[in-house]
């Protein structure tokens, strides 16, 4: 059984590009959730995924968009990139929506704007 | 006000000391309550679990939970230099799906 997995570990991007952040669930996980840390904070809640669709969604702005695939693993996407985006993003998987007690964190992908 | 304060530290103490982190929040609708413990350049890993007012025991590690004053804590007896990381205390309420975290507390337990 395969934790979660993220790539790339790290990236480097200027202002107003954009950037795509990629997570593999564990096995059988079929919810994936994003948060954004940044340094020295907590991490936020972006979105979470549930068998494909959107389950709910933080104060994050629109240019924040994601998609899950058939086999559970999920994209993050951010347009129009910001100097506030550099963070570290986490994403977490579970067997089900709402499992926290079974939520697993990916190492993150840590992003810097430029 | 923030939903969850958390005391960032940092907090020094040594070996085989007891630590004592806390968390205090103002959603009373908060009933789940979780403490993740940070290494550097890591995700969060899911430490304590629990639901309810009391304590529960794991090991070296308490957490507590008073409703009535909206205030979380963990404990770690018998600290270890392996127990130095960043400390997250986090929460949520019935089926919503956001997990509202503190800033963490950063722990150094030196030998």
């Amino acid at each position: 059984e395969t934790g979660v997995t993220q790539s790339p570990t790290h990236l480097i991007k200027t202002r107003g590009q954009q950037v795509t952040l990629r997570c593999s669930s564990q096995s059988g996980h079929n919810t994936v959730s994003w948060y954004q840390q940044a340094l020295g904070q907590g991490p936020q809640f972006i979105f979470q995924y549930y068998r494909e669709e959107e389950n709910g969604r933080g104060n994050f702005p629109p240019r924040f968009s994601g998609l899950q695939f058939p086999n559970y693993s999920s994209e993050l996407n951010v347009n129009a990139l910001e100097l506030d985006d550099s963070a570290l993003y986490l994403c977490a998987s579970s067997p089900l929506a709402g499992a926290y007690n079974e939520q697993f964190f990916g190492p993150g992908t840590r992003l810097t704007v430029l | 006000q923030k939903e969850v304060e958390q005391d960032p530290g940092p907090l020094s103490v040594p070996e085989g000391a007891i630590v004592s982190l806390n968390c205090t929040y103002s959603n009373s609708a908060f009933q789940y309550f979780m403490w993740y413990r940070q290494y550097s350049r890591k995700g969060p890993e899911l430490l304590m679990y629990t639901y309810s007012s009391g304590n529960k025991e794991d090991g070296r590690f308490t957490a507590q939970v008073d409703k009535s004053s909206k205030y979380i804590s963990l404990f770690i007896r018998d600290s270890q230099p392996s127990d130095s990381a960043t400390y997250l205390c986090a929460m949520i309420w019935g089926s919503n799906y956001k997990l509202t975290f503190g800033k963490g507390t950063l722990l150094t337990v030196n030998p």
